[in-house]
């Protein structure tokens, strides 16, 4: 079935260390890729997005992602994790008329 | 400004009642969207406007009634819903008449409960 996969419900970090979220999506052909943030009670943030062109984005607050064709991936990283970063993160797709969100993967950082 | 704004943040109405959300945006997006999201879930499309068109309809129930009066404005009309349509109920819009290709910028939601 397609879909959008999101492997990590709940992430812990430390502050100040790496942080990686996965994506994976099953479509048959490339969608359209975003990243957004929900602070909790909040609304949606966009953090970056893939059309096309360099499979490494940048986005706002520090994060990148990096598309990867072959896994079907679409991981969202930041180096330096802040005590502010704390929320909700989604990854959703575009296959075609539509936004899908994935499941979320909620992150805690530990002062 | 990259702002939506909805109105009320918080409503609690009862199972016979007659309430709006309200949703504006400046930005002359020709694009608004409505979401559903449960606790602990994502965001579920409900209706998509564009042009002032509603263009798409998620097999919402008829309790839900949305309304676009002008560019900027996009309502949406509750009645007789039931205590399960307790949810946060975001509005969003975008630039372009492609609406899903196009950069969705969200609104901080209306938090629901019916009683």
């Amino acid at each position: 079935a397609q879909s959008v996969t999101q492997p990590d419900i709940h992430i812990t970090v430390s502050e100040g260390a790496s942080l990686e979220l996965r994506c994976n999506y099953s479509y048959g052909a490339t969608p359209y890729l975003f990243w957004y943030v929900q602070s909790p009670g909040q609304g949606l943030q966009l953090l970056l997005k893939y059309f096309s062109g360099d499979t490494l984005v940048q986005g706002i607050k520090g994060f990148e992602a990096e598309f990867k064709r072959s896994q079907s991936s679409f991981n969202l990283r930041k180096p330096s994790v802040h005590w502010s970063d704390a929320a909700e993160y989604f990854c959703a797709v575009v296959p075609t008329d539509k936004l899908i969100f994935g499941t979320g993967t909620r992150l805690q950082v530990f002062p | 400004d990259t702002e939506v704004t909805q109105t009320p943040k918080h409503l609690v109405m009862g199972m016979t009642n007659k309430k709006s959300l309200k949703c504006e945006q400046h930005m002359g997006h020709r694009a608004m969207y409505w979401y559903k999201q449960k606790a602990k879930k994502p965001p579920e499309l409900m209706f998509v406007y564009s042009y002032e068109k509603l263009s798409i309809n998620e097999s919402v129930p008829s309790r839900f009634s949305p309304e676009c009066p002008n560019s900027s404005l996009l309502n949406l009309h509750l009645h007789a819903l039931q205590p399960e349509d307790s949810a946060l109920y975001l509005c969003a819009s975008s630039q372009d008449p492609r609406p899903f290709q196009e950069t969705q910028y969200f609104g901080p939601g209306t938090r629901l409960l019916v009683l």
